[in-house]
């Protein structure tokens, strides 16, 4: 059965800070990863897609990584500013699937200004 | 082109009442899947559908749940006699199936929160 863990749950840091957010998966047998952020209260903002064959994504400040191999992928922000402070979820969509995606609990980022 | 769409965004019934959710993929998407998280909790599956078709409802609790997406209209969670603990916030998302399924991205709608006295 496919697990996903996001460590930290929660991370506090200065603003300008490189950072990186990790998400580790137990089954490598996937399509796909995608990386979320979500705002208090409100609904999930997809930020990354990485396919299984891909290594890395990259989209602005934001870049995602994936080992498949080791069930592990990262998110990598840099320059953090206080607007991205957020929950950030990691999830997976297994081959053994329909199609659902399975989460982690997320990573709460608070960027102080 | 409008995003996935949910209503509505808050919904208050009391115990042993119905609730209904609803969601509007976005236009060119006919496949929507409903997800629910609970307080402290991450997003769980509940059930996959294409129209007029449920494909896994491998996540949906056995009893007092039902889903479904007909040919005409949004797809629509129903909870009949809902107790406290199905108080949560319940999320829609939709994909562009086009050859294999699996690689698309599923685009999230702003979620149904639902609280129950």
């Amino acid at each position: 059965k496919q697990e996903v863990t996001q460590i930290p749950a929660a991370l506090s840091v200065p603003e300008g800070e490189n950072l990186v957010l990790n998400c580790s998966f137990t089954d490598s047998a996937i399509y796909n990863l995608q990386w979320f952020r979500q705002d208090p209260g409100k609904g999930l903002t997809s930020l990354l897609l990485i396919q299984s064959s891909q290594r890395e994504q990259t989209s602005g400040r934001l870049n995602a990584s994936l080992d498949k191999s080791s069930g592990r992928s990262t998110l990598y922000i840099a320059a953090s500013q206080p607007g991205d402070s957020a929950t950030y979820l990691c999830a997976v969509r297994g081959r053994g699937s329909q199609g659902n995606l399975i989460f982690g609990k997320g990573t709460k980022l608070s960027v102080k200004p | 082109n409008a995003g996935v769409m949910q209503n509505p965004r808050h919904l208050v019934r009391r115990r042993g009442q119905e609730a209904r959710l609803r969601c509007s993929p976005m236009k060119g998407h006919s496949h929507v899947y409903w997800y629910r998280q609970l307080p402290e909790e991450g997003l769980k599956f509940m059930v996959y559908l294409q129209k007029e078709n449920i494909i896994d409802e491998s996540g949906m609790p056995k009893e007092r749940f039902s889903a479904e997406f007909p040919k005409e209209g949004p797809s629509i969670l129903r909870i009949q006699q809902v107790v406290r603990g199905d108080s949560a916030a319940y999320f829609c998302a939709s994909s562009p199936i086009v050859g294999q399924a699996q690689a698309y991205e599923q685009y999230f709608g702003p979620g149904t929160r639902l609280t129950v006295t």
